[in-house]
């Protein structure tokens, strides 16, 4: 069975600092692996996806993410955050196929302050 | 852009009725998925469907619950008997081209 594990539950930020929330997976096959943002009382939006290729992916609103398979990893970068950017951010895993079901981890709540 | 819808936004139910969630997956899609995401906690799969059957389910996906795909389009998860822990955000998804889309999901409030 896949599982997926963040690392921090919280992670409080000033304005205009980088950020990275940690995102460990495990899995005994091929994964496919997501970052999604859910922002109050709204659903769930992607920020960006690993299927294949380049282990970094670039996202939408100036995140990325690298997988490191040795390290069993894929954990979400931003070089410079907003105000907005305060929301949930869950890590997710699923293979070895596109379609199976999609696990989640825990959520880190990222806060970034004035 | 095509997108996952879900009916109601909000349902607010008692305890020990029946509830059906409604999802219109995107049209060309084939495979369909239910979540739940308890207040505060992280989001859980629920159920899998392809070519009218489950092809997977989790444990919370026990006999109170079932999912239907009646007419083509909808594709509806039925919650009977509900119960007070029942209350949740329940997301639809619906796959193609290798990625899920989620729905906006339908908050079930059960008193």
């Amino acid at each position: 069975a896949q599982s997926v594990t963040q690392l921090d539950s919280q992670v409080p930020v000033f304005e205009e600092a980088p950020v990275e929330l940690r995102c460990n997976y495990s899995s005994s096959v091929s994964v496919y692996l997501f970052w999604y943002v859910q922002y109050p009382n709204q659903g769930l939006q992607l920020l960006l996806k690993y299927l294949s290729g380049s282990t970094l992916v670039k996202g939408i609103n100036g995140f990325e993410a690298e997988f490191n398979k040795s390290q069993t990893s894929f954990h979400l970068r931003k070089p410079s955050v907003h105000i907005s950017d305060t929301a949930e951010y869950f890590c997710a895993v699923s293979g070895p196929t596109y379609d199976n079901d999609m696990r989640f981890g825990a959520g880190t709540r990222l806060t970034v302050k004035p | 852009e095509p997108e996952v819808t879900q009916t109601p936004s909000h349902q607010v139910t008692q305890m020990g009725q029946e509830v059906i969630l409604r999802c219109v997956p995107i049209s060309n899609h084939l495979y369909f998925y239910w979540y739940r995401q308890i207040l505060g906690q992280k989001v859980e799969f629920l159920v899998s469907f392809y070519n009218n059957e489950i092809s997977e389910k989790s444990e919370i996906f026990d006999d109170q619950f079932s999912v239907e795909r009646p007419d083509g389009s909808n594709f509806t998860l039925k919650i009977r008997s509900t119960k007070l822990e029942d209350s949740a955000m329940y997301f639809c998804a619906s796959s193609g081209e290798g990625l899920q889309y989620f729905g906006p999901g339908t908050r079930l409030t059960v008193t």
